[in-house]
């Protein structure tokens, strides 16, 4: 079994540009939440996705938007970057929508310049 | 929404001293509360958890306690190590329909000197 993955580990971004990050599931995972944590705070929710669709969302504008893959795997597309968008972006899967247990993959660092 | 708060934001202790941390949550529907470890550099870790018809957890040297009616629930760490070092965060589960989403705290670096 295979824990979540991230990819790229780092990044830098001009701001006014697009990210996107990738996140591979925990085998067996359908479901992938995003989450945000800037520097010295806990992370913040973006939003879920469960078999392909958005099942929730947090305070966060429309400029972050996401996809999940057949494979359950999954994007985060951030549009027009903002110097505030730089910290560590974090996925996590469950089993389903409808279990709470989360577990991370190790997070894309954004700087955006 | 759920609003997460943690106490205290730094805490230092001394090897085999035990550490407490303790977060307090607004919405009464949460259910869920799990704590995570984060060493620099590293990906949240799950340590342990606990469900609101549960009053107590222990898992080896880590205990969580949960006050439904004072909304508070508590990390108690037995024994400290040096490894135990890290940033821990408490959140809570709001579920929105299906979707279980994490209120973090705003987490505890822990520093157990050697």
């Amino acid at each position: 079994e295979t824990g979540v993955t991230q990819s790229p580990t780092h990044l830098i971004k001009t701001r006014g540009q697009q990210v996107t990050l990738r996140c591979s599931s925990q085998s067996g995972h359908n479901t992938v939440s995003w989450y945000q944590q800037a520097l010295g705070q806990g992370p913040q929710f973006i939003f879920q996705y469960y078999r392909e669709e958005e099942n929730g969302r947090g305070n966060f504008p429309p400029r972050f938007s996401g996809l999940q893959f057949p494979n359950y795997s999954s994007e985060l597309n951030v549009n027009a970057l903002e110097l505030d968008d730089s910290a560590l972006y974090l996925c996590a899967s469950s089993p389903d929508s409808s279990t709470d247990t989360q577990y991370f993959g190790p997070g894309t660092r954004l700087t955006v310049l | 929404g759920e609003n997460v708060e943690q106490h205290p934001s730094t805490l230092s202790v001394q090897e085999g001293d035990s550490a407490v941390i303790k977060c307090t949550y607004s919405d009464s529907a949460s259910n869920y509360f799990p704590w995570y470890k984060q060493e620099l550099g590293k990906r949240p870790q799950l340590i342990i958890d606990i469900r609101s018809n549960v009053g107590e957890k222990k898992d080896q040297r880590i205990a969580v306690t949960l006050n439904k009616t004072a909304k508070h629930f508590s990390l108690h760490i037995t024994e400290t190590q040096p490894e135990d070092s890290a940033v821990y965060f408490c959140a809570a589960s709001s579920s929105g329909g299906s979707n279980y989403k994490l209120t973090f705290g705003k987490g505890t670096l822990l520093t157990v000197n050697p």
